[in-house]
């Protein structure tokens, strides 16, 4: 089956620690992206990338960093300097070049930071 | 620049009653416009979508939407409510201008009540 992985789907850590999240597709998707999810805050972009090697800050980069070194996968690292890290976090990804820019989502990861 | 406006965070009906969700859209250039359903703890789940062509879009679930470019909304209907239908419903829109990423609607949580 196709789609897109998130690991783990809980994560907890400590203040001050980095921390990585894992996404990885398998639809042969060239963009994917990461967004944070706050209660009524809907969805803000993190990062996103259109191809490998290259990535764009999003709405809110600040405290996070992102690899693209393969098509099927976009870790995103929440650093300590993430003043606010407790979210649920979404990946998703898309076929670029066509009319459709529909985004399909993975099942997300709720990160809480103590 | 895109935006969406959802009116209101939580909308509550009753099993069997019509089901209306509003989107209102701000898009400086012919918008795709989608609704993305969300279930507890899980990724979204596109529900349908509009790029070009027919304005009434039906979509999965016995929902449907239609494209009013002279109101600038894509409201979200389905005639009878279930109670399988209790999630978070976004909306969004394309940004346009050859980007492929989405600017999502906060989101509006949908009670259906027995």
């Amino acid at each position: 089956d196709g789609g897109i992985t998130q690991s783990p789907k809980y994560l907890f850590r400590k203040e001050g620690q980095n921390v990585t999240l894992s996404c990885e597709q398998n639809l042969n998707h060239d963009a994917m992206y990461w967004y944070r999810q706050d209660p009524g805050q809907g969805l803000r972009l993190i990062y996103y990338s259109q191809i490998v090697n290259d990535f764009q800050k999003g709405d809110i980069a600040e405290g996070y960093s992102v690899s693209r070194e393969k098509k099927e996968s976009f870790p995103l690292t929440v650093t300590s300097a993430q003043k606010n890290p407790t979210a649920f976090y979404l990946c998703a990804s898309s076929i670029t070049g066509t009319s459709s820019h529909e985004q399909y989502f993975g099942p997300g990861t709720r990160l809480t930071v103590t | 620049a895109q935006s969406v406006t959802q009116l209101g965070s939580h909308v509550s009906v009753s099993e069997g009653a019509l089901v209306l969700l509003r989107c209102n859209y701000s898009s400086s250039v012919p918008p795709y416009l989608f609704w993305y359903v969300q279930y507890p703890n899980q990724g979204l789940q596109l529900l349908l979508k509009y790029t070009t062509g027919a304005t009434l879009v039906k979509g999965i679930n016995g929902f449907e939407a239609e494209f009013k470019k002279s109101e600038t909304s894509f409201h979200l209907t389905k005639p009878s409510a279930h109670m399988s239908d209790a999630a978070e419903y976004f909306c969004a829109v394309s940004e346009g201008g050859g980007s492929e990423k989405l600017v999502f609607g906060k989101g509006m949580k949908l009670t259906v009540n027995p």
